[in-house]
């Protein structure tokens, strides 16, 4: 199947600090990608569509000047949180969609950020 | 009311038994239908995806109701390494964006 890797796979940083994570599709090309942050016991909510070579499409709620969003390639999409806080501190998952069957999501295996 | 609909359970069930999930969502024009299973700490796994006739796939029975805007899930025989949370996602319209319900989770005892 299809493969996404995330990069780092867990990060603690202090308040204040930008942390930016990596999201790569490995054996396909990725139109688009999606960012998605999911709290302890709670379900995946999305935070932004990434579409290669274009803005990316925010969530309402979701501040694009604090969650950047760059999709350089058809392979690499990257998050950065800005000046993160406690509050950042959460699971970020990205997706890549392989156009078929039914445009899955491939999930990467997340990155789990912890904001002291 | 949430997009996805989910009984979180837990269900606890011992092993060979029979489980069965439900989920309701609430836009009609949703066009794609899929079940994830997530471990604890890891990513989502695309467990299969959801036809309108419905589908099997070995010990796993997936089940759409369009008209009541139902989907099922249904585990025969169940193992130890089933145990996890099964997630009902849903694709609307033209977006490409999934939206997931909040997950049930399942845990097989010996």
């Amino acid at each position: 199947g299809a493969v996404v890797s995330q990069h780092p796979s867990r990060v603690i940083c202090k308040s204040g600090t930008s942390v930016k994570i990596e999201c790569r599709s490995l054996d396909f090309q990725a139109t688009t990608m999606f960012w998605y942050r999911q709290f302890p016991k709670q379900s995946l909510m999305l935070m932004a569509t990434s579409n290669e070579g274009s803005k990316a499409t925010y969530e309402q709620g979701v501040e694009k000047d604090k969650f950047l969003i760059n999709h350089a390639s058809l392979t690499l999409s990257t998050l950065t949180v800005t000046s993160a806080h406690p509050e950042d501190s959460s699971f970020y998952i990205c997706s890549a969609t392989l156009a078929e069957p039914q445009e899955t999501q491939y999930f990467g295996p997340g990155t789990r950020l912890l904001v002291l | 009311r949430k997009e996805v609909e989910q009984d979180p359970g837990p269900f606890n069930v011992p092993e060979g038994a029979t489980v069965a999930f439900n989920c309701t969502y609430s836009n009609s024009a949703s066009q794609s239908f899929f079940w994830y299973r997530q471990d604890c700490r890891k990513e989502p796994k695309l467990l299969m995806s959801v036809y309108s006739s419905g589908n099997e796939d070995g010990r796993f029975t997936a089940q759409l109701n369009r008209a009541s805007q139902y989907i099922s899930l249904l585990i025969r025989d169940s193992k130890l390494s089933d145990s996890a949370t099964y997630l009902c996602v849903v694709k609307s319209g033209s977006a490409r964006q999934l939206t997931f319900g909040s997950g049930t989770q399942l845990t097989v005892l010996p």
